[in-house]
């Protein structure tokens, strides 16, 4: 069982369209993070947060903390073919660093 | 370039070998993480290094891995009789965190891609 699921799992979509992936645990963790992964590349990490309800944007990339640091939510508006990638969460708990098993975010031109 | 590296790229080897990759972190990050993603999935811990302690090895897969961090710098993560399911890409990460820090960003290496024929 992952400590934090990620839905959906795969997602493949038009450029311009608006997309939201989502990450969630039953546990509370003292910060989250979101990475993109490019093919036999290592994840890069694009934001963190650390605050319940914190909202960060990042250009077209708006990051939602949840209220209870459970969750959290990627919104993409706009999307672009660059965008594609596997988005990963990963949520700092115990001192050490567990991540979900991401979302495969195709965008076709 | 200053950031994680990693050695070998690629690695293919024979079932019942053993491997050895390297990961070279960051200049004075503090931390080291082992991870290994297969097709499809998230990274999936394995082990971590505080300087060189190794703080968290119940991971590991099985006794057949093992990891050093010997003066706290460079890392190196061993698989002995390689099998099949080993086949994997793994993963690298440093970080600097100062004491009692949340916000610990993870800077990842491009990882070593085995193949266990």
């Amino acid at each position: 069982t992952q400590l934090l699921e990620q839905s959906p799992q795969f997602l493949s979509i038009q450029e311009g369209e608006n997309l939201t992936v989502y990450c969630n645990s039953s546990s509370v963790f003292s910060s989250l993070q979101w990475y993109r992964q490019e093919p036999g590349e290592g994840p890069v990490l694009l934001v963190t947060v650390v605050t319940g309800g914190e909202v960060k944007k990042l250009k077209r990339l708006t990051f939602q903390f949840g209220d209870a640091r459970k969750d959290s939510s990627l919104h993409i508006t706009a999307a672009q073919p660059g965008d594609t990638g596997l988005y990963l969460c990963a949520g700092a708990k115990n001192n050490d660093m567990r991540f979900g098993a991401g979302t495969r975010l195709t965008v076709k031109p | 370039d200053t950031g994680v590296s990693q050695n070998p790229r690629h690695k293919i080897t024979k079932r019942g070998q053993n491997v050895t990759f390297r990961c070279d972190p960051i200049s004075e990050h503090n931390r080291l993480y082992w991870y290994r993603q297969t097709l499809g999935q998230g990274p999936e811990f394995l082990t971590y290094f505080q300087n060189e302690a190794q703080l968290e090895k119940s991971r590991l897969l099985s006794d057949r891995f093992s990891a050093e961090r010997p003066k706290g710098s460079f890392s190196t993560l061993e698989i002995q009789r390689t099998e099949q399911g080993d086949s994997a890409m793994y993963l690298c990460a440093s970080s600097l965190i100062p004491y009692l820090a949340t916000n610990e960003k993870l800077f990842f290496g491009s990882g070593t891609q085995l193949s266990v024929l």
